[in-house]
């Protein structure tokens, strides 16, 4: 099974400051890596995928970039619907896994 | 716009069965693959289990092998969880999503439901 570590476990930021997010696969994944944000008491919702596509209807300041094990999701100035949890996704391996995810925090 | 709209959940004594629906819309559904992700009470994202758009072939995370079957109804647009003999542990939220087209082995998720919540008693 592929573990994926994600860090920091909380971020603490300001509105309008830059996040940058980790996620390291125990294995490659080469690019098949999703990164998903969630809200308290919504679904999650799919930011990234393929490492660095953003997915439909997503903003230009969330971007993603990595490959094989390291992976980095970045947000380039926080909005105030930012602060949420993120999670990571390897796409390719059985079993699929999840980060266990960075929460974005008001600072 | 692409719906997912699970039911079926309940509380139910271990040991116990339930049988969780989704009914999808706006999108072929035979044309894609399909997957439930759940999540425990305060914790993160764990997929359960994937089944190609096909039907013909399914994939469990090994802590429900051989007690949930994950099956799917294209004449009715329809994903399904039979879940046996329940545990303690699979208390969650239990969320369906659609996973990647027919041709593609890239299994992420870009729609989710909004999810059914099964609770199992000890």
């Amino acid at each position: 099974e592929i573990v994926l570590t994600q860090s920091p476990g909380t971020l603490s930021l300001s509105p309008g400051e830059r996040a940058t997010l980790s996620c390291r696969a125990s294995q490659s994944v080469d690019s098949y890596l999703a990164w998903y944000q969630q809200k308290p008491g919504q679904a999650p919702r799919l930011l990234i995928y393929d490492a660095s596509n953003r997915a439909t209807g997503i903003p230009a300041r969330f971007s993603g970039s990595g490959s094989g094990t390291d992976f980095t999701l970045t947000i380039s100035s926080l909005e105030p619907e930012d602060f949420a949890v993120y999670y990571c996704q390897q796409c390719t391996n059985w079993p699929l896994t999840f980060g266990g995810g960075t929460k974005v925090e008001i600072k | 716009e692409v719906q997912l709209l699970e039911s079926g959940g309940d509380l139910v004594q271990a040991g116990g069965s339930l049988r969780l629906s989704c009914a999808a819309s706006e999108f072929i559904f035979s044309n894609y693959a399909m997957a439930w992700v759940r999540q425990a009470p305060g914790k993160g994202l764990e997929w359960v289990s994937g089944i190609t758009f096909s039907g013909g072939t399914t994939y469990y995370t090994d802590s429900v092998k051989g007690r949930f079957t994950i099956s799917k109804d294209s004449s009715k647009n329809t994903l399904h969880l039979q879940m046996n003999s329940l545990r303690a542990e699979d208390t969650a939220l239990y969320y369906c999503a659609r996973g990647p087209p027919a041709g593609s082995s890239d299994w992420h998720f870009d729609y989710w439901g909004r999810g059914t919540l099964v609770t199992v008693s000890s």
